[in-house]
Parts: structure tokens; C-alpha cells; sequence
């Protein structure tokens, strides 16, 4: 039973190009959340979805980010027109649904942006 | 504003002695905390959580400990191992009518290392 997938493990970007994060939750997980941690910092919420719908979208940056997870395929986490200050690690989370557990959350390994 | 602090950045200790990390957090409206373990390159794992009710809570040799009139927790690992060596993340949420998800509030981590 594979784990949470994110790909690709490293994107290198250039300023004010688009950056696409992918991530595939686990085997009958239908809630997906991502977070960013800059560097130094811990981990910070920025979207929460379940299938076709944003739930909480409380922590994304008003312009250039944008988060889907449409019925079929990964989630996507796009950014557009790079800034060097979007450079950090991009962790996406699942949880299966009906649950009220926080512990039922499984990370990804991450996708470290660099933007140069 | 850091609502969840850990004010120490780095423990070293030594195999089989007990380590102990804390973490301070500012949000009344938090009622469920958990650690999460991070290894370089992978993502966060779940290790522990307590729920506002209890101050206590054990598995196997990981304890923690809730202090809500402090507004502190601690997570103590008795006896430490080499293989503890990791990030240690201490995490809140609120408990939002009962429907609580994944949208934590993480602290900046301690680098934990046990030397054997």
C-alpha cells in the first residue's frame, strides 16, 4: 500500500516561471492538505480539499497560487510566476474520510522548490 | 505570530538517558496537540497527541505531558536511541465543534541527537 506520492522531489525554477506540484494521496483517502515550511520554520497549513472542492483555503497566499484535486488524478499545487521567497518545501498530507482524528494524517516526502 | 513555539532548536543526549522536548503555544482555542517525528528527506510522521481532557498520555517510550494553565506540553522518550535522532514537531489544532481536520499549527522543530 504505497503512501502519499509527490512529485518531483525537487523542481528548480526560474523567476516568473510556473511551478506544479503533484501529489497522489493514499488508497482511499479522499482529503488532501498542503503545507509549506520555509526554511528555519516549521510546517504551515495552506489548502485543504476533497474531491473537486476547495474546503479551507485559509493559508494559501492571496495571488499566483492556486490548488486543485479534481475527481481523477493527483492534487496540483500551482504556482505561477515564481518569486525567490516561494522557495521552501511543499509537503502534502491525506487523511481518509470520516475520520475526526488528527493522527490519521500521512505526509508525503515533500517537494523542495528552489527558484532562482 | 507564532502561535506554537519551540524555543529549544537542538537536544543532544545520550543513549539511554531520557529526552525531554517542549513546546509553548498561545492559542486558548487549541484542544488537541500531537509530535510528529521528521527524518532529512522524508516527511513528517505522527509519533504521539493528547487530547485538552487528558495530561498525560503513554506509548511504549514516548509520554506526554499537558500543562493547559501553563499553555505547555512535553514529550518525554525514555530511554532515548540512536534512531531517535530525527526533527521533532510539535503540532495544535482547535477542535472546531467537534469536526477537527488536518489544519495544524506546527512549532519550528528541535533537532534531536542521541549519541550512543
Amino acid at each position: 500500500n504505497a503512501g502519499v506520492m509527490q512529485n518531483p522531489r525537487h523542481l528548480v525554477r526560474r523567476r516568473g516561471q510556473e511551478a506544479r506540484l503533484r501529489c497522489s494521496p493514499m488508497k482511499g483517502h479522499s482529503h488532501v492538505y498542503w503545507y509549506r515550511q520555509l526554511p528555519e520554520e516549521g510546517l504551515k497549513f495552506m489548502v485543504y480539499l476533497q474531491k473537486e472542492n476547495i474546503i479551507d483555503e485559509s493559508g494559501m497566499p492571496k495571488e499566483r497560487f492556486s490548488a486543485e484535486f479534481p475527481k481523477e488524478g493527483p492534487s496540483i499545487l500551482r504556482i505561477q510566476q515564481v518569486v525567490r521567497g516561494d522557495s521552501a518545501a511543499y509537503f502534502c498530507a491525506s487523511s481518509p474520510p470520516g475520520q475526526s482524528f488528527n493522527e490519521k494524517l500521512f505526509f508525503g516526502s515533500g517537494t523542495q522548490l528552489s527558484v532562482l | 505570530d507564532q502561535q506554537v513555539k519551540q524555543n529549544s532548536p537542538s537536544l543532544s543526549v545520550q543513549e539511554g538517558r531520557i529526552s525531554i522536548l517542549n513546546c509553548d503555544y498561545t492559542n486558548s482555542m487549541f484542544d488537541y496537540f500531537l509530535w510528529y517525528k521528521k527524518y532529512p528527506a522524508e516527511g513528517p510522521t505522527f509519533l504521539i497527541s493528547i487530547s485538552s481532557i487528558k495530561d498525560k498520555n503513554e506509548d511504549g517510550r514516548f509520554t506526554v505531558f499537558l500543562n493547559k494553565s501553563a499553555k505547555h506540553l512535553s514529550l518525554h522518550i525514555v530511554p532515548s536511541q540512536p534512531g531517535d535522532s530525527a526533527v521533532y514537531f510539535c503540532a495544535a489544532s482547535p477542535n472546531a465543534g467537534g469536526t477537527s481536520y488536518g489544519k495544524l499549527t506546527f512549532g519550528q522543530g528541535t533537532i534531536l541527537t542521541v549519541h550512543p
